[in-house]
């Protein structure tokens, strides 16, 4: 079992649609969650950081639900640049900090 | 300000040969990690230095590959030799802040073993 699971998708959606994304994790001493956007052949980008309590940036919105190790993101109004891969980060204290990225998720947003 | 800029972008070699990356990370980011993407996969934990020191390495595949940060600006990476299995693409990222804060990666070094 991997540590982080993502469906790869692809999730094709019409412009203006509302998609979410779930992530899972497997170890529960897991400490800081992220989203972080991929475009084609870029370099990663953090989209925005995962609470408990649940947090908001404009059209996205995340959530923490530590007791079944699951995070989500959801996209409002999806746009036509919302187009990318959306990977689920785990970070586990080991001491350092252990970096565990989800496969992504890659999602099409079209006219 | 500068981000994090990583060298070369794209390298081909042979099998057997040694090639090293080299990552700068934003001036000021005492914690420095290294990634590897392999085509297909997902982005894999390699190693995190604070500043000189490593503190987590746990990620590294063998002894063929070799980081180093000394004096805890820039680092290295190195492959010797070089296998067909470490083709991939090498990220870079650092931060200043590792448990909350943000991490910001490079454009990645592209390795090709042939």
């Amino acid at each position: 079992r991997k540590e982080v699971e993502q469906d790869p998708g692809p999730f094709n959606v019409p412009e203006g649609a509302t998609v979410a994304f779930n992530c899972t994790y497997s170890n529960s001493a897991s400490q800081s969650f992220f989203w972080y956007r991929q475009d084609c052949r870029k370099e990663p980008k953090l989209l925005m950081s995962v609470y408990s309590s649940g947090n908001e940036d404009g059209r996205f919105t995340a959530q923490l639900n530590r007791a079944s190790q699951y995070i989500s993101l959801l996209i409002r109004d999806s746009k036509l640049s919302d187009s990318a891969t959306y990977l689920c980060v785990v970070i586990l204290n080991t001491g350092g900090f252990k970096t565990i990225f989800g496969a992504g998720t890659r999602l099409f947003v079209k006219a | 300000e500068a981000g994090v800029t990583q060298f070369p972008s794209h390298s081909v070699i042979e099998k057997g040969q040694t090639v090293t990356l080299r990552c700068d990370p934003i001036s000021g980011h005492d914690n420095l990690y290294w990634y590897r993407r392999v085509m297909g996969k997902e982005i894999k934990f390699l190693l995190h230095f604070v500043k000189e020191s490593k503190q987590d390495e746990s990620g590294m595949p063998n002894n063929r590959f070799l980081a180093e940060r000394t004096g805890g600006t820039y680092s290295t990476l190195k492959v010797q030799p070089a296998e067909l299995e470490d083709s991939g693409v090498y990220f870079c990222a650092s931060s200043q802040d590792r448990n909350t804060g943000e991490l910001f990666f490079g454009e990645g070094s592209r390795l090709t073993v042939l």
